[in-house]
C-alpha cells in the first residue's frame, strides 16, 4: 500500500516534443505528490508538487495532472530541451507518516537535439 | 542560502569494514532524513529525525546501521560491518519541519562502494 509505481522506465523524446511520465499509487492517505529531477552525481531536486485538492498545476514548461479517482498523476514537460535530460522521480507523502517520501522507481529521460 | 552538505562524496571500503557519513542540513531545518538510493532505483527512507529525536527508523537495518543527530543539527550515519549490498548512494535531506511543510531538500549524496 505504500508503493508508488512509475512508468516508463526510460523515455526518448525529440527536442521540442512533449515528455509524459506517469505514476500510480495505492494509499489514499497520501496527500502530497512531488516530482524530483536528478542529474548524474547530484541529489534529487524538487521540480513541482501538487496536493489532491487540485487536478492540475503548471509551472513554466512543467505540468502535473492529478486524477484522484484513478489514483494516478503524471508529469508533462512541454517543449522538451536537451537540458531536461535527467532521471525523474515521482513521490508521495502523507502528514501522518511524518512527511517521509515514498519514491517511484524513476524514469530516465533523454531529449535528443 | 547554503544547501544540504554531505561528506565524503565518495567512499570505497571492503566488506565487514565500517564507514560513517556526515550531513549538515539547511540552517534552521528541524527535520532531517537519510535515504538509501541503490543504482537504478528511487531513494528509500532509512531514518527521519525531528530536531534530535527519531521519528521513523522502521526501515533502518539496525543490526548494522546506526544514526544520530546530536544537538539537532548535524547528523552522522554509520554502517558496521558493511555488506556488498550496502553499495549505494546515501542521501541526506532536510525540511523546515513546519506543519504542512513537505518540501525536502537533498544533498549531493555519498556514493559508497563495498568490495
Amino acid at each position: 500500500q505504500q508503493q508508488v509505481k512509475q512508468s516508463p522506465q526510460s523515455l526518448i523524446v525529440q527536442k521540442g516534443g512533449i515528455s509524459i511520465i506517469n505514476c500510480a499509487y495505492e494509499n489514499t492517505a497520501f496527500d502530497y505528490f512531488p516530482w524530483y529531477q536528478q542529474f548524474p552525481g547530484k541529489g534529487p531536486a524538487l521540480l513541482i508538487a501538487i496536493r489532491p485538492d487540485v487536478s492540475e498545476k503548471k509551472e513554466g514548461r512543467f505540468t502535473i495532472s492529478f486524477n484522484k479517482s484513478a489514483k494516478q498523476f503524471s508529469l508533462h514537460i512541454m517543449d522538451s530541451q536537451p537540458g531536461d535530460s535527467a532521471t525523474y522521480f515521482c513521490a508521495a507523502s502523507m502528514e501522518t507518516s511524518g512527511s517521509r517520501l515514498t519514491f517511484g522507481e524513476g524514469t530516465q529521460l533523454t531529449v535528443n537535439p | 542560502e547554503a544547501g544540504v552538505a554531505q561528506s565524503p562524496r565518495y567512499k570505497i571500503i571492503e566488506k565487514r569494514q565500517s564507514v560513517a557519513f556526515w550531513c549538515n542540513p539547511i540552517s534552521g531545518h528541524a527535520t532531517l532524513y537519510w535515504y538509501q538510493q541503490i543504482l537504478g532505483q528511487g531513494p528509500k527512507l532509512l531514518i527521519q529525525f525531528q530536531n534530535n529525536g527519531v521519528v521513523d527508523d522502521s526501515q533502518l537495518p539496525k543490526d548494522r546501521f546506526s544514526a544520530e543527530r546530536l544537538k539537532g543539527v548535524d547528523s552522522t550515519l554509520k554502517i558496521q560491518p558493511a555488506k556488498l549490498e550496502d553499495s549505494a548512494v546515501y542521501l541526506c535531506a532536510s525540511s523546515s519541519g513546519a506543519l504542512s511543510s513537505y518540501e525536502q531538500y537533498f544533498g549531493p549524496g555519498t556514493r559508497l562502494t563495498v568490495t
